[in-house]
């Protein structure tokens, strides 16, 4: 079974704040995504990698960085957390970067407070 | 700009068969794909269309009309785990996922 692991379930974090979400996923996919839901919207894009190193934007990369070291960790990084930045935050892996069908698998998400 | 519609809540009785529909126009179409997600989980894999026509997968069915625009999820014989949102999603010409915003489906006795 593939399995995608967040670093937190739960983060509470102060306004002007870095903030690192860590995920790891343990069967060698090439692609990771970071995404955030919030209520009344579909999952939104952040950044995406393709390998090691490599990274795109997504739909709402503002405010956030990436980082993508090793294949298996994919970490989201907030460099000065704002309160509109409260939000689910989850992460997914597929294996193969252009092929339809490919199932993305996710992690448990980490559920985010800025006060 | 590309959109994925499907309505936000429906409710159904434990036993019954529910629909819930989504709607798409989006740049390219690699496919289409259902997902489950219970209240404070991570979304998980249901169904992927790609074809016209439906898919059978035990008390779950997916249908999807490209001509249309138009995807629907089936739930038979549905029980009280059942409850959950349903996300559609479709993988549009640069591979990349357009989700809609979920169906919640409310399941009473």
């Amino acid at each position: 079974d593939v399995k995608v692991t967040q670093s937190s379930r739960y983060l509470v974090k102060r306004t002007g704040e870095k903030v690192f979400l860590e995920c790891v996923q343990d069967m060698d996919h090439e692609n990771m995504f970071w995404y955030r839901q919030d209520p009344g919207l579909g999952l939104r894009l952040i950044y995406f990698s393709y390998d090691v190193k490599m990274k795109e934007k997504g739909d709402i990369p503002e405010g956030y960085s990436v980082s993508r070291e090793k294949k298996e960790r994919f970490s989201l990084i907030l460099e000065s957390a704002s309160t509109n930045q409260t939000s689910m935050y989850l992460c997914a892996s597929t294996l193969s970067p252009d092929r339809g069908g490919e199932t993305q698998y996710f992690g448990p998400g980490t559920r985010l407070l800025v006060l | 700009g590309q959109n994925i519609d499907q309505p936000t809540e429906m409710t159904a009785t434990e036993g019954a068969i529910v629909q819930i529909n989504c709607t798409y126009q989006t740049s390219g179409f690699n496919g289409l794909f259902w997902y489950q997600q219970h209240a404070g989980e991570a979304p998980t894999f249901l169904s992927y269309n790609v074809l016209d026509g439906l898919e059978e997968k035990g008390r779950f069915s997916s249908f999807l009309s490209r001509s249309k625009g138009y995807s629907y999820l089936l739930l038979k014989e549905l029980q009280m785990k059942d409850s959950a949102s349903y996300l559609c999603a479709v993988m549009d010409s640069n591979y990349q996922l357009i989700w809609g915003a979920g169906t919640k489906l409310i399941i009473k006795p």
